[in-house]
């Protein structure tokens, strides 16, 4: 059976610290893996990764995926309160989307 | 805990045709949401309820797109008639309450129109 897992299910940081955010996957037919930020209603997309070892950044952002370990990382560095949010990772395993339960990023001033 | 379950998980139609997803929230989630996501982009949300009043549907295109939760805890969301562009996946997700509370997906309704 396809699955995602994200851990932490939660994390509490400070203002400036970097967090990364892991998620491990296991599908059968492995197309695409996303990353979303949660905050109040539809998730915002953040990445889409499909090749290993390349690195896709935005800002703070970051995320690379390592298709042999079957894993992907989020890192977020000099996070601010903005960036509170429960980050969602999820599999395009060419028939549908598998999320993950979501990592819940607590950043406190 | 049973997750939030969706039905059915595939359907493939033609274009004009009507269609019908259901979903069944975790039990005890006070807030549910369907979402239609195409492929290479983030979710959109069609419509969030709240019990079983209808708290945001400002993204739901109300002449083809429809959805029900009239006891609080089932949702239909209904197509009709479809079009091409409606090719997605409906995800239903739900959680305990709206704001600042982990939403749980469905694993979703793939829709193909043809």
């Amino acid at each position: 059976e396809d699955k995602v897992v994200q851990s932490p299910l939660s994390l509490v940081v400070h203002e400036g610290d970097t967090v990364t955010l892991n998620c491990s996957y296991e599908v059968t037919n492995f197309r695409s893996l996303l990353w979303y930020k949660q905050e109040k209603k539809a998730p915002t997309f953040l990445f889409m990764l499909t090749s290993s070892g390349i690195e896709k950044k935005s800002g703070r952002l970051s995320s690379i995926l390592d298709k042999k370990e079957l894993f992907s990382i989020l890192n977020i560095t000099a996070t601010q309160t903005g960036d509170s949010a429960v980050y969602l990772c999820a599999v395009d395993n060419n028939n549908d989307m598998r999320f993950g339960a979501g990592t819940r990023l607590t950043v406190k001033p | 805990e049973a997750g939030v379950a969706q039905s059915p998980r595939y359907k493939i139609i033609e274009k004009r045709q009507s269609v019908a997803f259901w979903c069944n929230p975790i039990s005890g989630h006070a807030t549910l949401y369907w979402y239609q996501q195409i492929l290479g982009q983030g979710p959109k949300l069609l419509i969030q309820f709240q019990n079983n009043g209808v708290v945001d549907d400002s993204q739901l295109p109300k002449d083809r797109f429809s959805a029900e939760r009239l006891k609080g805890v089932d949702s239909t969301l209904k197509i009709q008639p479809a079009k091409l562009e409606d090719s997605a996946v409906y995800l239903c997700a739900s959680s305990l309450v709206a704001v600042g509370n982990t939403i749980y997906f469905g694993e979703g309704s793939w829709l193909t129109v043809v």
